[in-house]
């Protein structure tokens, strides 16, 4: 069964440091891929970073990198810089390939607080 | 241009009373897909439509229904609610059916009484 952990319910950074989120994940299947939302308290959800489980190289998308360890099967959230805007939840989340559909499995999240 | 919409933002309603969700996603997007949160918890998947056709279901109950309409509006029906109904229901369009970039609407926040 796929399944995501994130173990860190919550997290505190300072504001211009970098700060990792944890994720692991768990599936069989050899195609897949993992993304990355952020969560506000507005409710939707916003797409951060996305990495296919070919992809050779770890996502970068401006501020955010994804360090993903394949035999390891983690896929961490890097910020770099943290913004006050950046508190919010964050999800892992992934999605098998196989099903060719939008089905994501997503994890229970972590807060994120970037104090002043 | 305009995100995803849905409405209604929030509603009441209780225990075996009916339910009608909508959605609205962007322009030119042809894939939509709902998902249940519950608080505390992540999203989870329920349905997803593409050109007017279920390309996905999760493992939700048959008192969950949705459809797509031609210009790919969506609705989500949940009969006879339970009180475990209670959650925040994310409608999410995408340019294509197999895409995990997901564009999501603020939810619906429907409370069970």
């Amino acid at each position: 069964a796929q399944k995501i952990t994130q173990t860190q319910p919550g997290m505190f950074v300072q504001e211009k440091e970098a700060v990792t989120l944890d994720c692991t994940y768990d599936t069989s299947d050899p195609s897949y891929g993992l993304f990355w939302y952020k969560q506000p308290s507005s409710g939707e959800m916003i797409f951060l970073i996305y990495q296919g489980s070919y992809d050779q190289q770890n996502a970068t998308e401006g501020r955010y990198s994804l360090n993903f360890q394949k035999a390891r099967k983690s896929a961490n959230l890097v910020i770099s810089a943290s913004q006050l805007g950046d508190s919010a939840m964050y999800f892992c989340a992934m999605r098998l390939d196989q099903t060719g559909a939008n089905n994501l499995f997503f994890g229970t999240g972590t807060r994120l607080t970037v104090i002043p | 241009d305009a995100g995803v919409t849905q409405s209604p933002t929030h509603l009441i309603k209780t225990r075996g009373q009916h339910v009608t969700l909508r959605c609205s996603p962007i322009s030119g997007h042809k894939s939509v897909s709902w998902y249940q949160q519950v608080l505390g918890q992540g999203p989870q998947f329920i349905f997803q439509y593409y050109e007017k056709e279920e390309r996905g279901r999760g493992n939700f109950p048959d008192r969950f229904s949705a459809r797509q309409f031609p210009n790919y509006s969506s609705e989500l029906n949940v009969n006879a609610l339970l009180l475990g109904d209670s959650a925040l229901y994310l409608c999410a369009s995408s340019l294509a059916s197999n895409t995990g970039e997901l564009f999501f609407g603020e939810g619906s926040r429907l409370t069970v009484l």
